[in-house]
């Protein structure tokens, strides 16, 4: 079964500085990985994505993963973090071949301190 | 786009009770998902209907809970009775079959006492 691993469920960065959210998968079909980030009372917003091609996937608000095989890793990056990044990050997975859910991880909390 | 539309926003109720949520996926969409999220647990996929059909609904917790969706731009999921365990956010999102991204809904967040 697929499954994903988010490393910390709590991360504080100061601002300007560098963004890093771990996230490991596993599956058992060519993986489809996403990020999605929930600001406080609202719910998931895309941020990216990786289906196939490119293994370096650029997002909205200055965010990046890269997809890596051999790790079976999609980390989430950003080079300077903003107040407003301030949220609740998630790494999913597609649940199996075709048209299947996403499978979620527990989720990160990025503070951001000035 | 109005976007997937949920309510009622937030609603208190006392264990025993009957509750439903109500979703309205954005329009030409024919997938529709539930989830619940918990502290404990983190975002849990309850059902999810493709053209108005079920189909999964392994993630349902208990018999308390049930799901329809009646047409293609309307959803309930029903606890009956409630219990405080249920307390949760629970999300609606949906998307294009042809497509990978689940679009949400604000969601509702519900307290059982």
């Amino acid at each position: 079964a697929q499954s994903v691993t988010q490393l910390g469920s709590h991360v504080s960065v100061s601002e300007g500085a560098l963004v890093l959210l771990r996230c490991n998968y596993s599956s058992s079909v060519p993986p489809y990985l996403f990020w999605y980030v929930q600001y406080p009372n609202q719910g998931l917003q895309l941020l990216l994505k990786y289906t196939t091609g490119a293994t370096l996937v650029k997002g909205i608000n200055g965010f990046e993963a890269e997809f890596k095989k051999s790790e079976t890793s999609f980390h989430l990056t950003k080079p300077s973090a903003h107040m407003s990044d301030a949220a609740e990050y998630f790494c999913a997975v597609r649940s199996g071949p075709g048209n299947t859910p996403l499978v979620f991880g527990k989720g990160t909390r990025l503070s951001v301190i000035a | 786009d109005a976007g997937v539309i949920q309510s009622p926003r937030h609603e208190v109720t006392e264990m025993g009770q009957e509750v439903t949520l109500r979703c309205k996926p954005i329009s030409g969409h024919d997938y529709l998902f539930w989830y619940r999220q918990t502290m404990m647990r983190g975002l849990e996929l309850l059902i999810y209907f493709n053209n108005n059909v079920p189909i999964d609904d392994s993630g349902m917790p208990e018999d308390r809970f049930s799901a329809k969706m009646p047409n293609a731009s309307f959803s309930t999921l029903k606890i009956q009775p409630s219990e405080p365990r249920d307390s949760a956010v629970y999300f609606c999102a949906s998307k294009l079959g042809v497509t990978d991204t689940q679009y949400f809904g604000p969601g509702t967040r519900l307290t059982v006492l």
